[in-house]
């Protein structure tokens, strides 16, 4: 079975500082992963995904992640952070093959104070 | 191009009350999933559709939770009886075919069993 773990439920920090969320998986082939946000009162949007080849990737909203294998890693960054990136981000990961559902994290609640 | 569309929006149940959540979703989407989300679980999976058909469903919630896709545009979430943990917002997503491509989500029904 895979699962995903986050381990900051709440992150906090200032305006113009960089932001790195957390997240690990476990799976014992090769996942896809993804990340996904969610604002006050809206449903999850996609930020970004990683499924091979450069395990830097670029997403939407000047947001990245790095898939680290060796630690089975994917974790969130932006720099500088806005106070408009409040919100609560979730990590989630696909097996592949022929069962496309996401197994997500509990999630990071962001907190970026002007 | 519509989004994945959910109603209603709230529902308020008695104790022991069927309900019936509906989901349509983006045009051509093959896949298709039900989600509950609360504070303390975060997202789980209830079902997965692929094609109108059923992929798999939550262990945890075959007792009282029946979902259906009658066509490719149009799903039903059934609770019965329902109960107050069962209190949460159900989310209902679609994406097309293919593990490495974007979910997309509806704004959820947020369920209140009194």
């Amino acid at each position: 079975a895979q699962s995903v773990d986050q381990p900051d439920a709440h992150v906090t920090l200032s305006e113009g500082a960089s932001l790195e969320l957390r997240c690990s998986y476990s799976y014992s082939a090769a996942p896809y992963l993804f990340w996904y946000v969610q604002y006050p009162g809206q449903s999850l949007q996609f930020l970004l995904k990683y499924i091979t080849g450069d395990t830097v990737v670029k997403g939407t909203k000047g947001f990245e992640a790095e898939f680290r294998k060796s630690n089975s890693s994917f974790n969130l960054k932006k720099s500088p952070a806005h106070w408009s990136d409040s919100a609560k981000y979730f990590c989630a990961l696909v097996r592949g093959g022929s069962n496309y559902k996401l197994t997500f994290g509990k999630g990071t609640l962001l907190t970026v104070t002007p | 191009d519509a989004g994945v569309t959910q109603t209603p929006r709230h529902e308020v149940a008695e104790k022991g009350q069927t309900i019936i959540l509906k989901c349509e979703p983006v045009s051509g989407h093959n896949d298709l999933f039900w989600y509950r989300q609360t504070k303390i679980q975060g997202l789980e999976l209830l079902s997965y559709f692929r094609s109108k058909s059923l992929m798999e469903d939550g262990g945890a919630f075959k007792d009282r939770f029946k979902a259906e896709m009658l066509n490719s545009s149009f799903s039903t979430l059934k609770i019965q009886p329902t109960e107050p943990k069962d209190s949460a917002v159900y989310l209902c997503a679609s994406s097309s075919q293919g593990s490495n491509t974007e979910v997309f989500f509806g704004k959820g029904t947020r369920l209140t069993v009194v």
